[in-house]
């Protein structure tokens, strides 16, 4: 078992640039979500899967999209980068459906992405 | 939306000590309280949860408090080891309100001094 893997590990993109930041996990899991972690602010939710199929906005959305491709992958996309998106970014799955709070998140070893 | 204010920001302890980091919440809906470690270049991992119907909650040497009225949950690691360190991080959730949202503390570096 692999748990969460995230690729890639770290990306450097100039302003303008698109990408999209790739999570998988193995342990049939129903949520998934997409976190941020910046210095002095802990991690802030991006968005979540509730389950396959479906998606929502946590706290901090602008600026990114998400696909649920299937019960295993869970996609962030970042359309046109700017630098306030500088971050370490942090994948997690959750066992039960119904999105945060509902069960123990397991973390991905996350992506580190800098935005020129 | 909630907020989750932790305390302190970094701790240093000597091994064998106790170490307690608080957590504080504005939202009274929220009913799921879980703590996370996270070391350097890694992932959180969760050491510990606590839900609203219970008080307090032990595994082995770490602890948990919450104190629904005041709003404040504690996490308590006792006889501390220098694997303990790493930055803590609470959290706070409603997993009953439509749209399950989920807060993390700004985080705590605890380092245990040999």
């Amino acid at each position: 078992n692999a748990g969460v893997t995230q690729t890639p590990k770290f990306q450097v993109l100039k302003t303008g640039q698109s990408m999209t930041l790739q999570c998988a996990q193995d342990m049939n899991h129903n949520s998934m979500y997409w976190y941020r972690q910046d210095p002095g602010m802990g991690l802030r939710l991006i968005y979540y899967s509730a389950s396959e199929g479906t998606t929502d906005k946590g706290e901090v959305p602008n600026g990114y999209n998400v696909s649920r491709l299937n019960k295993r992958e869970f996609s962030l996309r970042l359309e046109s980068a700017a630098p306030s998106q500088t971050s370490v970014y942090f994948c997690a799955s959750s066992r039960l459906a119904g999105g945060p709070g509902t069960d123990t998140q397991y973390f991905g070893p996350g992506t580190r992405l800098t935005v020129l | 939306g909630e907020n989750v204010e932790q305390h302190p920001s970094t701790l240093s302890v000597q091994e064998g000590d106790s170490a307690v980091i608080k957590c504080t919440y504005s939202d009274s809906a929220s009913n799921y309280f879980p703590w996370y470690k996270q070391e350097l270049g890694k992932g959180p991992q969760l050491i510990i949860d606590i839900r609203s119907n219970v008080g307090e909650k032990k595994d082995q040497r770490i602890a948990v408090t919450l104190n629904k009225t005041a709003k404040h949950f504690s996490l308590h690691i006792t006889e501390t080891q220098p694997e303990d360190s790493a930055v803590y991080f609470c959290a706070a959730s409603n997993s009953l309100r439509g749209g399950n949202q989920f807060y993390f503390g700004t985080g705590t570096s605890l380092t245990v001094i040999p």
